[in-house]
């Protein structure tokens, strides 16, 4: 089981690029996550989803978009990359009977 | 809104001194609470967490939290830090009744030094 993979490990964007932060999990889960960690302010939830096909707002979701067209992959894109978005992002999953989240390794995006 | 406060941004401790980080949380109804530990390098881990039952939740490594319904609090503590310890400290609650959203604190860095 490799567990929950996320795809870059670092990236430098420019202002306005766009880039697709991969995430894959093996473990069949049902319910997705993207955070997003800021320093000094703890993880935000960016998007999340209960299964395939079904995706919804997190706490932060402006900029950002995501699919989840299988069970494994749960994709996030940014369109027009801002210096805000500068964050290390992290991927979880966890299945539907139990509230333990697995986390990635995370992305570490910078956008100058 | 629901939110999560953890009290302390920066700990340093030596060897064998004990860790108590504070969390109180925001929210009035039925919550689920957890414990993540980030170590350098890596990503989240649980170190335990609270559904129901026994206020005193025993999680990996040696370390416990209490929850204190009345205090809205959820604070970690471990008798004996190791220098292996050192890490960043996720305090994060997740109401009942929702999707699974965890709601996270800002974190604690714990620096124990040999």
């Amino acid at each position: 089981n490799a567990g929950v993979t996320q795809t870059p490990k670092f990236r430098i964007l420019k202002i306005g690029q766009s880039m697709t932060l991969q995430c894959t999990q093996d473990m069949n889960h049902n319910y997705m996550y993207w955070y997003r960690q800021d320093p000094g302010m703890g993880l935000k939830l960016i998007y999340y989803s209960v299964g395939a096909g079904i995706t919804d707002k997190g706490e932060v979701p402006n900029g950002y978009n995501v699919s989840r067209s299988t069970t494994e992959d749960f994709p996030l894109r940014l369109e027009l990359a801002a210096p805000s978005q500068t964050s290390v992002y992290f991927c979880a999953s966890r299945i539907g009977a139990s509230d333990e989240q697995y986390f990635g390794p995370g992305t570490r995006l910078t956008v100058t | 809104a629901q939110s999560v406060s953890q009290h302390n941004h920066h700990v340093i401790l030596s060897e064998a001194a004990s860790l108590e980080l504070g969390c109180n949380y925001s929210y009035g109804g039925t919550v689920n609470l957890f414990w993540y530990v980030q170590y350098p390098g890596q990503h989240l881990q649980l170190l335990l967490k609270y559904f129901s039952g026994d206020p005193l939740v025993k999680g990996i490594k040696g370390f416990e939290a209490e929850f204190i319904k009345s205090k809205f609090s959820f604070n970690l503590r471990k008798p004996s830090v190791q220098w292996s310890d050192t890490a960043e400290y996720f305090c994060a609650v997740k109401r009942s009744s929702n999707t699974g959203k965890l709601i996270f604190g800002q974190g604690t860095t714990l620096q124990v030094k040999p």
